[in-house]
């Protein structure tokens, strides 16, 4: 079974602060993916990697940035947290050549 | 642009009952589709998809959809609904643009009483 972890299922941070959310993923895949989930209104992509080293943006990228160094490791940097960033936070993988992507458990991030 | 509606925010039925979630999408290619479910406190799981092939597409815990092109629609169906069900659940769409992405809907709660 693919497996992608998050490295905290809740955070609480000070406004300003620079944060960081990590997964990883055991599958090899390719591609990974960022987004956040606010009710009403679903998941909204951040960022996207498909390759080490290689990001694109997604559809609300202001405020956030990210980092892949390794293949199984996808960071989002949140380079000064605001209220405004408080949200679940989801990551996703999925290999090359299909659309199914495969969840973490998600962070709930507070910024207070 | 490709786009998820997905119609109730909040369904509610009654245990035994039958589940009826709806999705319409739009879309310029042959769509895939996907229905993810959410339960609480954890990640997306997915419950089925469409790809090509039959229209109807049986998932998980006893869920099904259709695929029907004529109505741009996917709606989610299970005959008897059981108090497990209860979570959120998300309709996807591919994204045509390139990097294989999906486009979700808003999702919709589902919250089965006895």
């Amino acid at each position: 079974d693919v497996k992608v972890t998050q490295s905290s299922r809740y955070l609480v941070k000070r406004t300003g602060e620079k944060v960081f959310l990590e997964c990883v993923q055991d599958m090899d895949h390719e591609n990974m993916f960022w987004y956040r989930q606010d009710p009403g209104l679903g998941l909204r992509l951040i960022y996207f990697s498909y390759d080490v080293k290689m990001k694109e943006k997604g559809d609300i990228p202001e405020g956030y940035s990210v980092s892949r160094e390794k293949k199984e490791r996808f960071s989002l940097i949140l380079e000064s947290a605001s209220t405004n960033q408080t949200s679940m936070y989801l990551c996703a993988s999925r290999p090359t050549a299909t659309y199914e992507q495969y969840f973490g458990p998600g962070t709930r991030l507070t910024v207070t | 642009a490709q786009s998820v509606t997905q119609l109730g925010s909040h369904v509610s039925v009654s245990e035994g009952a039958l589940v009826l979630l709806r999705c319409n999408y739009s879309s310029s290619v042959p769509p895939y589709l996907f229905w993810y479910v959410q339960y609480p406190n954890q990640g997306l799981q997915l419950l089925l998809k469409y790809t090509t092939g039959a229209t109807l597409v049986k998932g998980i815990n006893g869920f099904e959809a259709e695929f029907k092109k004529s109505e741009t629609s996917f709606h989610l169906t299970k005959p008897s609904a059981h108090m497990s069900d209860a979570a959120e659940y998300f309709c996807a769409v591919s994204d045509a643009g390139g990097y294989n992405k999906l486009i979700f809907g808003a999702g919709t709660r589902l919250a089965v009483h006895p």
